[in-house]
């Protein structure tokens, strides 16, 4: 069965770094999804990405963050300088009719 | 995924018992409703889908109401077996937009056996 797959499972960083969360979805997707999750807490929507651009995103999705689809396979989520508040896990989904949407297994990202 | 949370309201029971997870929604425009199930690790799975247009749906094992006068969903697991323990989400699309979710707070499901 297919599956959206993460790398890298867990990330650490330092404050200030820029890092670069990575995404292979469903093949035959066309939707595509950030969400995250601070420890103990509901999963939180960032940003969702259709032809290329961003179609929607929260107000947690401010100019430190970026999404890219560099390649027909890939999906990127960055962060470019990372603050402690963004130590969550970050998951992709993905989504065929913007209906039913599969989730990735989650980056596990760690600001020190 | 982690969603162990230490203020995670927590639903204990015994296996073979039915179990009834319960959800309030916030947005009386929402159109679409989802629970998906989290285990340890990884990140939510679906498990069952709804649209505002109906009151129940069935699955396998799995029935989700929808109760739109008081904004509430559920979800019923039969013969709950140890394999459901996990924590649960509901999730509503509001109407519109490109399918953002928006999740609840979570349930933890606990099977004794």
């Amino acid at each position: 069965e297919p599956e959206v797959t993460q790398t890298p499972s867990h990330q650490v960083t330092q404050m200030g770094q820029e890092v670069i969360l990575r995404c292979v979805p469903i093949s035959n997707h066309l939707y595509f999804y950030w969400y995250r999750q601070i420890l103990g807490q509901k999963v939180e929507f960032l940003v969702s990405f259709y032809n290329n651009e961003i179609s929607e995103k929260s107000e947690i999705f401010d100019d430190q963050f970026s999404v890219e689809r560099p390649d027909g396979s890939n999906f990127t989520l960055k962060i470019r300088s990372t603050k402690l508040e963004d130590s969550a896990m970050y998951f992709c989904a993905s989504s065929t009719d913007r209906v039913e949407q599969y989730f990735g297994p989650g980056t596990r990202l760690t600001v020190t | 995924g982690e969603s162990v949370g230490l203020h995670l309201p927590t639903l204990s029971v015994q296996e073979g018992d039915n179990s009834i997870i319960n959800c309030a929604y916030s947005n009386s425009a929402s159109d679409y409703f989802i629970w998906y199930k989290q285990e340890s690790g990884k990140g939510p799975q679906f498990i069952i889908d709804i649209r505002s247009n109906m009151d129940k749906r069935q699955g396998q094992r799995v029935t989700v109401l929808l109760n739109k006068t008081v904004k509430h969903l559920s979800l019923q697991i039969a013969a709950t077996q140890p394999g459901d323990s996990a924590v649960y989400f509901c999730a509503e699309n509001p109407s519109g937009g490109y399918n953002k979710l928006i999740f609840g707070a979570g349930t933890r499901l606990a099977v004794h056996p």
